[in-house]
């Protein structure tokens, strides 16, 4: 069974300009999570998707991050303009049931590097 | 004060070590807690929950301490595979599923 794929693996843009990320989760798995870690801090929850509908975006740091998951299947996440600080690593994760809290699988992230 | 708190590191041990890691959380209400693993530009991968009463996989034991909002993790009999940064990760949001991770501990494990 394939696990969550992301693309691309790495991005370097410079500031301002759009980027957007794409994530596979596992096949079957409803819930979808964004979440994020820039250099020197830990990983942090940007957002939980229940097929198609945001469950809790508590996370997102502000208006230039938008995420979609259209159909409920991929999910994208666009940064516009970027900013030097949205540099680090995206990672998304994708679990089959929110009942089984935590168990969710990881994809290889995205390296975002903003100059 | 982090929601989730972990020593950095890095532990340095030698193959065949017992070594522990422990972890506090602030969030009293967290529901679920667990143990993630993750190599150097990996992703993280689930190691295994922990249990208020404690729970053993293979060389591997945790602990969780709801009084004291501590949770540790126990490796017997490190084998040089085990080298990786280990992540404290809890659940604090009742109503979602989001987890909240501590900064990682590292741990080098030496021939």
């Amino acid at each position: 069974e394939a696990g969550v794929t992301q693309f691309p693996s790495h991005s370097v843009i410079e500031k301002g300009q759009t980027v957007t990320l794409r994530c596979d989760p596992i096949s079957g798995h409803d819930n979808l999570y964004w979440y994020r870690r820039v250099m020197g801090k830990e990983i942090k929850f940007l957002l939980h998707f229940v097929k198609e509908s945001k469950q809790d975006e508590s996370g997102m740091p502000n208006n230039r991050f938008l995420a979609e998951r259209t159909g409920g299947t991929y999910s994208t996440l666009k940064v516009q303009p970027a900013e030097l600080e949205d540099s680090g690593v995206y990672f998304c994760a994708s679990s089959q049931d929110s009942r089984e809290l935590g168990e969710q699988y990881f994809g290889p992230g995205t390296r975002l590097t903003v100059t | 004060r982090k929601e989730v708190e972990q020593d950095p590191g890095p532990f340095n041990v030698p193959e065949g070590a017992t070594v522990a890691f422990n972890c506090t959380y602030s969030n009293s209400a967290s529901q679920s807690f667990f143990w993630y693993r993750q190599d150097c530009r990996k992703e993280p991968k689930l190691l295994m929950s922990v249990y208020s009463s404690g729970n053993e996989d293979g060389r591997f034991t945790a602990q969780l301490n709801r009084a004291s909002q501590y949770i540790s993790l126990l490796i017997r009999d490190s084998k040089l595979s085990d080298s990786a940064t280990y992540l404290c990760v809890v659940n604090i949001n009742n109503a979602g599923n989001m987890l909240t991770f501590g900064g990682g501990t590292r741990l080098m494990v030496k021939p």
